[in-house]
Parts: C-alpha cells; sequence; structure tokens
C-alpha cells in the first residue's frame, strides 16, 4: 500500500517568506508527527495529532511555525516569516494509534536563503 | 527532559567484522525503537523493543532492551557493505519520541 507522502520534497525559500509543508499520511492512521532534523542530527519532535485534534505542540520552535489537520488526514505545517535557522529537513510520520510503529515519509529539505 | 545518548557517532569498520552500537537514555521507558537512515533518505523502522529483556533480530542485525540499565544495543555480525547507513535509536516518553543523534556506519571491503 502507499506510504506516507510529502511534498514539496525540495523547497528553497527567502528569508522573511512563508512556505507551507504537505504530509499525506497512511490511510487510517491516526496519529500524525511532524519532526525537524537538522543537518547530522537526530530529528526532533514538533507537533503531534490524534485526528484533527493537535495534542501536543510542545515541540514547535516559534509562533512563526503552525501545524493544521483539519479533517484528521492530510496535515500542512506552516512556517511564517521563514529564517536561515528553519533549513532543515522536515519529516512528517503517521501510525495506527499513538503508541504503535512510526511510518517517515521521505522529508521536505527546506532552504532558506 | 528526556536525553538520549548514543555511541559511537561514528564507526567504520571492515566487511565480515562484528560490532555493537550503544543507546543509553535518561528516563524510564518500556518502548524503544531502531532506524535506519541512508543519505539524503527517509527512516527506515528497524525494531520495536517493547519490554524489558526483548531482543529482535533481522538478518545481521540484532537488538536488545535492558530497560533497568535504561540501555539498548544493536549488534551486527559479519557486517557487509549494504549495511553502510546512519543508525538512530528512539525512545518514547510523555507521548513522543526523542531520537539521539545517530551512528554512522561505514563497512570497508
Amino acid at each position: 500500500g502507499a506510504g506516507v507522502s510529502q511534498s514539496p520534497r525540495y523547497k528553497v525559500a527567502k528569508r522573511g517568506q512563508d512556505v507551507a509543508l504537505r504530509c499525506d499520511p497512511i490511510s487510517g492512521h491516526v496519529s500524525l508527527f511532524w519532526y525537524q532534523q537538522a543537518l547530522g542530527q537526530g530529528p526532533e519532535f514538533l507537533t503531534y495529532f490524534q485526528n484533527e485534534a493537535q495534542l501536543d505542540k510542545s515541540g514547535l520552535p516559534s509562533d512563526r511555525f503552525f501545524a493544521e489537520r483539519p479533517e484528521g488526514s492530510v496535515s500542512t505545517l506552516k512556517i511564517q516569516r521563514t529564517q536561515q535557522e528553519d533549513s532543515a529537513v522536515y519529516l512528517c510520520a503517521s501510525s495506527r494509534v499513538r503508541d504503535y510503529e512510526q511510518y517517515f515519509g521521505p522529508g521536505t529539505r527546506l532552504t532558506v536563503t | 527532559e528526556l536525553k538520549v545518548e548514543q555511541n559511537p557517532l561514528f564507526l567504520s569498520m571492515q566487511e565480515g567484522k562484528n560490532y555493537t552500537i550503544y543507546c543509553n537514555y535518561s528516563t524510564t521507558s518500556d518502548r524503544l525503537y531502531w532506524y535506519r537512515q541512508d543519505p539524503g533518505k527517509s527512516l527506515e523502522s528497524l525494531f520495536v523493543l517493547l519490554s524489558n529483556g526483548a531482543v529482535k533480530q533481522e538478518g545481521r542485525l540484532m537488538a536488545s532492551l535492558d530497560t533497568k540499565a535504561r540501555l539498548s544495543t544493536l549488534h551486527i555480525t559479519a557486517a557487509v557493505h549494504d549495511l553502510s547507513a546512519t543508525y538512530f535509536c528512539a525512545v518514547d516518553y510523555a507521548g513522543k519520541s526523542t531520537f539521539g543523534d545517530g551512528t554512522t556506519l561505514t563497512v570497508k571491503p
């Protein structure tokens, strides 16, 4: 079956621009996670959804970061007024329920110039 | 705050040799994951370890979990070039996964 998909795969943004990153989880997966992975480091948790409810956003680094999952399926991570330190790979993962194995998408590589 | 430490961070080994990667974590948890990541790719799940004493094996890789020592190991047996990748452990706590910094493994002929 189809895995987790993300788009775009690559995004170059000028400092100050807004960007929107999309995640399509595996069909039927209740839980959806966003992570940020800086070069040479492990992924860091950003936020978690259970269906359409955002239950944990403790990892979002600033109020420029906003995530939504309005219908409990596709999710969008939005970054406003991008800064150079936002350059990273943004990974989305989904799982059947919260404490089960997570399946990761291919990621979106964001470069802010 | 949960801390996850892996060592070594970089490992170069010859084909046919054995080695172990270690993952220590700072807070009680009974769920630990090992992932593989190839350059420019996403994470591939290798093992999910759910209880103290759990041991799982797949091919040349074997993972174990000691929740009392807060330690997991990933043992590589008779390494082959195809195992070259970065390996991450991740520990669940308070509903979220915390990852180590990864171990970059290079297997040389």
